[in-house]
């Protein structure tokens, strides 16, 4: 089946410590987006990378790192510069630029910082 | 930078009812695309309905139709014969041809169908 993959799917994490969240797809698609979103806010971009190997800032990037040497993979580290780190994380793809075409959605990992 | 509201955080409906979520959105561009995904409590996201900005006709997806403003710069989805499945958080988004796939969400409603 294609689809999305994120994990894990809970996630706990002690204050100053850096952890990595695994986004992967086999849709084939170009473009992969990272949000994360807190209750009565949305949905706020975090990072997004159009092709491997190239990456731009969201909205919120800070405290965030992204890669993308595979174009399956695009994984998020939260770093201990986020000032509060707790939230649901969602990882997205989209075939190409072609305005169009909708996100599909990863199931998403709740973090929470202890 | 283009912005989205919903102005209704949570709304309810009772099972068979018709609702009708409000969207505006913020841009000075003419050509975009917009959206309304769905949240349900398994926080899976899933694509309810698309506008192409260009199309004066409104979308509809089976129970699910919009109400297209172009000039008032609004987008509500109607749910007609709402079901209890329908019960999810209900996000209005927004691309424009210039942002290339980047979205912009609105802050959220919550959808309570009651039996």
């Amino acid at each position: 089946d294609g689809g999305i993959t994120q994990s894990p799917k809970y996630l706990f994490r002690k204050e100053g410590q850096n952890v990595t969240l695994s986004c992967e797809q086999n849709l084939n698609h170009d473009a992969m987006y990272w949000y994360r979103q807190d209750p009565g806010q949305g949905l706020r971009l975090i990072y997004y990378s159009q092709i491997v190997n190239d990456f731009q800032k969201g909205d919120i990037a800070e405290g965030y790192s992204v890669s993308r040497e595979k174009k399956e993979s695009f994984p998020l580290t939260v770093t201990s510069a986020q000032k509060n780190p707790t939230a649901f994380y969602l990882c997205a793809s989209v075939p190409d630029r072609s305005s169009y075409n909708e996100q599909f959605f990863g199931p998403g990992t709740r973090l929470t910082v202890l | 930078a283009q912005t989205v509201t919903q102005s209704q955080p949570e709304m309810s409906v009772q099972e068979a009812e018709t609702v009708t979520l409000s969207c505006t959105y913020d841009t000075s561009e003419n050509n975009y695309y917009l959206f309304w995904y769905k949240q349900p409590p398994s926080r899976q996201m899933i694509l309810v309905i698309r506008q192409e900005a260009y199309k004066q006709q409104n979308a509809t997806e089976n129970r699910f139709s919009v109400n297209f403003q172009k000039a008032a710069k609004s987008f509500s989805l109607k749910i007609s014969d709402s079901q209890l499945g329908d019960t999810a958080m209900y996000f209005c988004a927004f691309r424009s041809e210039t942002s290339g796939s980047r979205l912009t969400f609105g802050e959220g409603t919550q959808l309570t169908v009651n039996p």
